[in-house]
């Protein structure tokens, strides 16, 4: 399959640690891209590659990959981070040149 | 740092169409492939189509196969989306973002709303 699988929700408490998984067969071949959108907003990219970030966004963001799941980690979750976030590979199946994961909603409490 | 600037979208009835424009600015506009992304209401992203740096590759999503048509003309640092037979489900914020499968830069969005 070339879908993309995210958890629809999770929430985390100030200052603490969350990971939001990407489930998948294409990031056993591609390394996945992680965005966060907040509403009314256009995404942004947080994480690219094996685990890097773009200029300007927080260390606290971190990403990794296993098998055919792919992570994204918050250490030390801030009110800011509340937002949905997106996984994105390429599509192996060659139909589509990009797939999008389901998407999780991060609440911070 | 570059900028992407969308303009085009709006509302039409369903079977109508609408031609959606990204203009760059900020870097190499004839390197970087650049895609169009989009949301519907209550639904996550979704990627619809992609266009290589030189035009020649373009790539749909099955659902608008056939329907929308990517284009770019280097010479003005513009990307089009031609949406044609548009139906009600095609209703969405359309943005459009540079890349293929990693996004770095994004556009703020167009509006699309398909409805009679």
């Amino acid at each position: 399959s070339s879908e993309l699988t995210q958890d629809p929700a999770v929430s985390v408490a100030l200052g603490q640690t969350v990971r939001i998984t990407c489930q998948g067969d294409n990031v056993r071949n591609y390394f996945p891209s992680w965005y966060q959108q907040k509403p009314g907003q256009a995404p942004i990219l947080v994480i690219y590659g094996k685990n890097n970030r773009p200029s300007g966004i927080p260390d606290r963001f971190s990403g990794s990959t296993s098998g055919n799941t792919a992570s994204l980690t918050i250490t030390g979750a801030q009110t800011d981070d509340e937002a949905d976030y997106y996984c994105n590979s390429r599509d192996i199946s060659g139909n589509r040149y990009s797939v999008f994961g389901t998407g999780t909603k991060v609440t911070v409490l | 740092e570059g900028q992407l600037l969308q303009s085009g979208g709006g509302l039409v009835q369903p079977g109508e169409s609408l031609r959606l424009s990204c203009t760059a600015s900020g870097f190499t506009f004839s390197s970087p492939g650049i895609s169009w992304v989009r949301r519907a209401p209550g639904k996550g992203l979704e990627w619809v189509s992609g266009i290589s740096g030189t035009g020649l590759m373009t790539y749909y999503a099955d659902s608008v196969k056939g329907r929308f048509v990517i284009s770019r003309d280097n010479s003005v640092n513009t990307v089009f989306l031609q949406l044609e037979r548009l139906r009600v489900e095609d209703t969405a914020v359309y943005y459009c973002a540079k890349g293929l499968w990693e996004f770095d830069q994004w556009g703020q969005g167009a509006p699309v709303s398909v409805s009679s």
